[in-house]
């Protein structure tokens, strides 16, 4: 597609459940990040990916974050037991190459646990 | 992230009037990104610098880079309101890694 697509835009979930966020990125775009904006605040790294490998996954709050991506394409971020403290925005970004290719964002995906 | 200090955390303008948007690095930087955010939206992109003493220009914004200081600034000139809205700077600070992003700065464009 024109640009990176994020979906659902919107997801509303009771604490306790899993949630699954996708993320589309520009085609050919061979590294991907996803990051997490809490309201008010700046966004904050989650996790790289180079093809299908994540070599940085220094971002991720705990082990109920993960994500995954297949065919160099679609990436998912699946967060389990969700808490109040993981509602945000999670933003995607591809990028051609891993520097200085620029970094194109989707829309996010706004999550608000109850 | 503390690595980046953006400043300052919210401006109010009258419209028509200049202001500048700073943006402070710990560490080296690499690569220089300006992003414009609307609430409940994605990034915008607006610029990037990558070479010290680069400066670029997009219609009212101008945005340089000073690699010696480790540091862009963010120019507006003859603010409007359409330019409101949170300006963050990103930056590379390593090698083939990641963008980290400064906290932002609000801006409100009063008519």
């Amino acid at each position: 597609g024109a640009g990176v697509s994020q979906s659902p835009s919107n997801k509303v979930t009771e604490k306790g459940k899993d949630v699954e966020l996708r993320c589309d990125p520009i085609s050919g775009h061979t590294a991907l990040y996803w990051y997490r904006q809490r309201l008010g605040q700046g966004l904050e790294f989650l996790i790289y990916f180079q093809g299908n490998s994540a070599p940085d996954k220094s971002g991720l709050p705990s082990d109920r974050f993960s994500a995954e991506r297949t065919g160099e394409s679609v990436s998912t971020l699946t967060i389990q037991r969700t808490q109040q403290e993981d509602s945000a925005v999670y933003l995607c970004a591809s990028s051609l190459a891993a520097r200085n290719y620029g970094y194109t964002f989707g829309s996010g995906t706004r999550l608000t646990v109850v | 992230s503390q690595e980046l200090e953006q400043s300052p955390q919210s401006l109010i303008v009258q419209e028509g009037k200049n202001l500048t948007i700073n943006c402070t690095s710990s560490k080296t930087l690499y690569g220089l990104y300006w992003y414009k955010q609307k609430y409940g939206e994605g990034l915008i992109f607006l610029m990037m610098l990558q070479k010290g003493g680069e400066e670029k220009s997009h219609e009212k914004i101008t945005a340089k880079l000073d690699e010696k200081k480790q540091q862009s600034s963010l120019h507006i000139t003859a603010s409007q309101p359409s330019h409101a809205g949170i300006y963050l700077c990103g930056a590379d600070l390593e090698y083939g890694n990641k963008l980290v992003f400064g906290a932002g700065t609000i801006l409100r464009v009063k008519s």
